[in-house]
Order: structure tokens, then sequence, then C-alpha cells
């Protein structure tokens, strides 16, 4: 069984969308929950963490943990075509470094 | 401030040869860690050195696999003799401060192709 459970997509929108992504998971160790986004050809890129339960808020992004349930989400609000790009989760114990990832999931946001 | 390079950025090789792969951190972090993403999977961990020493090597598939970072500065990843297997995506993270997940920066990556 894998780790980190994320659906690859692809999700398609039409700009100004709400769109939720989400990941389960099995390892209830876990307590540092993880967004990054990766743009084609680049590396990923850290858009938001929390730790332990709750939600956190940056601009139009929200992230959502239910650690009762082992599942994560992120909410993009207002989407725009630069949005589009594979957003990957992920999550650590916070002991050793070692991050766990979902597979990601590719986001094409439609002018 | 330039970020995490990475170089190559893409390197195909027959099964068997030999590849190096090396990694750039940002400067000043004294933590480097070593990912890989094979087609259609997740990106896994494969090792973490803190300056030149490694912390955890865990992910590290198998003995032909050998990373190394001297001086505590850039890092390289070789692998000898590749498989078909070893094909994916092989991406470098840098941190200043351990155990903060908001501190790794990832590099673009290398591609390699094993044929």
């Amino acid at each position: 069984q894998k780790e980190v459970e994320q659906d690859p997509g692809p999700l398609s929108v039409p700009e100004g969308a709400i769109v939720s992504l989400n990941c389960t998971y099995s390892n209830s160790a876990f307590q540092y929950f993880m967004w990054y986004r990766q743009y084609s050809r680049k590396g990923p890129e850290l858009l938001m963490y929390t730790y332990s339960s709750g939600n956190k808020e940056d601009g139009r992004f929200t992230a959502q943990v239910d650690k009762s349930s082992k599942y994560i989400s992120l909410f993009i609000r207002d989407s725009q075509p630069s949005d589009s790009a594979t957003y990957l989760c992920a999550m650590t114990s916070g002991l050793g470094n070692q991050f766990y990832f979902g597979t990601g999931t590719s986001l094409t946001v439609i002018p | 401030e330039a970020g995490v390079t990475q170089f190559p950025s893409h390197s195909v090789i027959e099964k068997g040869q030999t590849v190096t792969l090396r990694c750039d951190p940002i400067s000043g972090h004294d933590n480097l860690y070593w990912y890989r993403r094979v087609m259609g999977k997740e990106i896994k961990f494969l090792l973490h050195f803190v300056k030149e020493s490694k912390q955890d090597e865990s992910g590290m598939p198998n003995n032909r696999f050998l990373a190394e970072r001297t001086g505590g500065t850039y890092s390289t990843l070789k692998v000898q003799p590749a498989e078909l297997e070893d094909s994916g995506v092989y991406f470098c993270a840098s941190s200043q401060v351990a155990g903060g997940p908001d501190t790794q920066y990832f590099g673009p990556g290398t591609r390699l192709t094993v044929l």
C-alpha cells in the first residue's frame, strides 16, 4: 500500500472556477503536510504547508488537513490559467526529514 | 540568489554505462537531499546529507548508486552500472535548517534515460 494516494487527474476547469485537490495517507505519524506546484520541466515549488490538523489560507489558496480521516485538501479559488501545473501533496513525520509525495494531479485552467 | 542547480538537465546512456549527476545547492545550505521520480510514480526520497555526512540513505535502491558530497558543498550521484529501471527524473533539494518543511528548495531535476 502506498504511503500517500493522490488522484492523477487530469483535471480541466474553466477560468474562475474553484478547484479542489485531495490526498489521502496511511501513516498516522505524519505531522507536516505540504502542497507543491510543478510546472513542466521545472522542480517542485512549495506552495503551502500545514502542521497537524486545521486550515491555512494564503491568498487564493486554502490548505485543509483532517488527521482523523487522514485526508488533506488544497482549494484554489478564482483559478487562473497561470495555475495550470501539476500539484503534488507531500508529508513528513518531521523526523529525519524524509518527504512522502503523492503522484501529483495535473490541472489545466482554460481561459 | 541562485537557486539549486543540477547538471546535466538530460542524460541518455546505454544500459551498463556509468552516469554522474551533479547538484549545487543554495549557498550556505547544509542540508542536501536527493529524490527520484520514475515515470508514472511518485517522487521518492533517496538520501539526505548534512554537510558532508550522510544523515539518512534509507531510500537508496541498491549499491549501484553512490552519492557523495565532498567538502559539504556540491553533491554527485553516480549510477554504475545503469539499468533500464534507473530511468527517471532525479531531483536535488537543499535547506538551511533541517526539520522545517518550508525550507526545502528543489532544483529543476536531471532527466535520465537508460536505453
